[in-house]
């Protein structure tokens, strides 16, 4: 079955530096998404991207976020200037063209950001 | 707005044992209805869903119908086993406008040989 795979599972960063989660969507996806986790929170949606543009993104996702697709197969989230709070599992996701009913997203495993 | 609630976890039960967790909703639309499940240091995986009125998603004997009149999407089953042991997630989505899934708060379901 094909699944969103992501890089890295688990990084830890010192705060204020940069950092980039990778994220392969599943081919025929054309939706592409970043949710977080912080511990024992709930799963929040950060922002989603469609046609090589955002198309709609959470008070959450500020300046200090920004999402790319450099290239067919990728999709990255970049944060500028890490934070403590910063600190989550961040989730990638994609679906297929929206227009149906149920459409499904599917999800990576995550990748487990540490600020320190 | 949008919002989903679910049953306060932790929820403990010996293996066996009928499962519910509770999940309601509130959205401005019609939504689709979901259950994600997170294994123990796994990421988010689709358990099952319905899109709309009336329909029961199924999936590894979990089931959950969707009710409009009572805004519910209870997630059941008949007979838990210690690998069922994990955090399962309610969530909608809605057809028109954004395209993104608002989640409830999660619910942490251990079950005990």
């Amino acid at each position: 079955e094909p699944e969103v795979t992501q890089t890295p599972s688990h990084q830890v960063t010192q705060m204020g530096q940069e950092v980039i989660l990778r994220c392969v969507p599943i081919s025929n996806h054309l939706y592409f998404y970043w949710y977080r986790q912080i511990l024992g929170q709930k799963v929040e949606f950060l922002v989603s991207f469609y046609n090589n543009e955002i198309s709609e993104k959470s008070e959450i996702f500020d300046d200090q976020f920004s999402v790319e697709r450099p290239d067919g197969s990728n999709f990255t989230l970049k944060i500028r200037s890490t934070k403590l709070e910063d600190s989550a599992m961040y989730f990638c996701a994609s679906s297929e063209v929206l227009g149906g009913p149920g459409n499904t997203i599917y999800f990576g495993e995550g990748s487990w950001l540490t600020v320190v | 707005g949008n919002s989903v609630t679910q049953m306060e976890g932790p929820v403990t039960l010996s293996e066996e044992a009928f499962l519910t967790i509770n999940c309601t909703y509130t959205a401005t639309g019609y939504p689709s209805l979901f259950w994600y499940v997170q294994y123990p240091g796994e990421g988010l995986q689709l358990l099952l869903k319905a899109t709309k009125a009336d329909d029961k998603g199924s999936n590894k004997g979990f089931e959950a119908t969707y009710r409009k009149e009572t805004t519910s999407f209870h997630l059941e089953k008949g007979s838990v086993q210690v690998s069922d042991s994990a955090v399962y997630f309610c969530a909608l989505h809605l057809i028109q406008g954004a395209q993104k899934l608002v989640f409830g708060q999660g619910t942490r379901l251990t079950i005990n040989p």
